[in-house]
């Protein structure tokens, strides 16, 4: 079945420093999505990306659809304590539909004042 | 715009139980997913229900079903409660068509003792 392979697992930097982390899939998204989930809470949508090579930006989050439309990335720029938490991907599992959608492993971020 | 309400917040049952999540989607919006989210297997999506019909499933055994009701909020239920089976419930909101984004709920922490 579609696996999400997530890189890097946790990173511990400090506030104001850049932030890149990347999502495979073993085959052909149409989607990608981009989440953010604090501890205890229900995951928050990012950035949506839905054409390959398409870049979009939300504040200092800028997100890539990769043009193989089997990956896709995320920057965060001039991090801050608030960007602490678990950030996912997701793509539509079957059929393309973005109301099946599979997780990535996340990738746990830690912001040091 | 009322974003996506699950209750109760928190649940704490024996094993063998049985217990119901309600999700109400937003407005407008015709599709629930339900997805479970545990330590070991990170987030997985159960089944989705649109106009009132389970239109895709997981590989969740059949103690995990549910329902959608006219105006669209949803309920699962998860029968004959396993110790395995704790975990965060979270729904996902969407128009239901494809390429589209997916809101999700706060989340409900299942407890099975």
């Amino acid at each position: 079945g579609q696996q999400l392979n997530q890189s890097p697992q946790s990173m511990f930097i400090q506030e104001g420093e850049d932030v890149s982390m990347n999502c495979t899939s073993s085959s052909i998204f149409n989607t990608w999505l981009w989440y953010k989930q604090d501890p205890g809470e229900g995951p928050v949508l990012l950035i949506a990306l839905y054409k390959a090579g398409e870049l979009t930006s939300n504040g200092r989050l800028t997100a890539q659809f990769g043009i193989t439309r089997k990956d896709s990335f995320l920057n965060i720029s001039a991090s801050i304590p608030s960007d602490v938490g678990i950030y996912f991907c997701a793509g539509p599992g079957g059929g393309g539909a973005t109301n099946k959608l599979i997780f990535g492993t996340g990738t746990l971020l830690a912001v040091q004042p | 715009k009322a974003g996506v309400t699950q209750t109760p917040r928190y649940l704490i049952k024996t094993r063998g139980q049985q217990v119901t999540l309600s999700c109400s989607p937003i407005s407008g919006h015709r599709s629930v997913s339900w997805y479970q989210q545990t330590p070991g297997q990170g987030l997985q999506f159960l089944f989705e229900y649109f106009s009132e019909t389970q239109r895709n499933k997981g590989n969740f055994p059949g103690r995990f079903s549910g329902r959608q009701f006219s105006n669209s909020r949803s309920e699962m239920n998860v029968s004959t409660l396993e110790l395995g089976d704790s975990a965060l419930y979270l729904c996902a909101s969407s128009s239901g068509f494809r390429d589209t984004e997916a809101f999700f709920g706060q989340g409900t922490r299942l407890t099975v003792v």
